[in-house]
């Protein structure tokens, strides 16, 4: 079946370390997100793909980066990790270029930064 | 710009029990809206959906109506089950204003008890 990882699970890293968080989706979509969830604030916006090359900013994408150099991977990297930091991360992907089509999303990796 | 407002919580319910978990949106366009639920532990999943004005979206005994006129899609269950426990959210996508992603409330977490 198809389907959606995020690698790690979890994550205790040190400030200002660089860390990069995985997600491989097999269901050959285009769109791939991450997000980032935090008590009080839902789920935010971090950074976008709508294909190979393609990458875009969401709301909080400062001390973020991604690259698409393939359809199957989104990696997203914390350049310089800091303990706002701190937070469960969400990959998702979705099928067509239209944002009405549905997300399905990955078990989450939750990161500390100490 | 475009924004979804979600009723505060935790909800807390008896089994059994009708739940209604309110959501209004603001958008430019003509957004499509959408119920997604998280789990314990888990990602999160699309419960049901709208693309337009007076559809009705219903899934698991879920249900929610497009209601343009109040700009509203709030969540409706006649019977909820302890394994109902879990975050919901609302979200809208707006092709009003491109092909941009979700915009998600920030979630209302619903816990029933036996």
């Amino acid at each position: 079946d198809a389907e959606i990882t995020q690698s790690p699970r979890h994550k205790i890293t040190e400030t200002g370390r660089q860390v990069t968080l995985a997600c491989h989706q097999t269901w050959n979509h285009n769109n791939m997100f991450w997000y980032r969830q935090d008590l009080g604030h839902g789920l935010r916006l971090i950074h976008y793909s709508y294909g190979v090359q393609d990458t875009n900013k969401g709301e909080v994408s400062d001390g973020y980066s991604v690259s698409r150099s393939n359809t199957e991977d989104l990696p997203l990297t914390l350049e310089s990790a800091a303990s706002s930091q701190t937070s469960v991360y969400f990959c998702a992907s979705s099928d067509q270029g239209y944002s009405t089509d549905t997300q399905y999303f990955g078990p989450g990796t939750r990161l500390t930064v100490l | 710009g475009n924004s979804v407002t979600q009723m505060e919580g935790p909800v807390t319910l008896s089994e059994e029990a009708f739940l209604t978990i309110n959501c209004t949106y603001t958008a430019t366009g003509y957004p499509s809206l959408f119920w997604y639920v998280q789990y314990p532990g888990e990602g999160l999943q699309l419960l049901l959906k709208a693309t337009k004005a007076d559809d009705k979206g219903s899934n698991k005994g879920f249900e929610a109506t497009y209601r343009k006129e109040t700009t509203s899609f709030h969540l409706e269950k006649g019977s909820v089950q302890v394994s109902d426990s879990a975050v919901y959210f609302c979200a809208l996508s707006d092709l009003g204003s491109g092909n941009t992603p979700l915009v998600f409330g920030k979630g209302t977490r619903l816990s029933v008890i036996a």
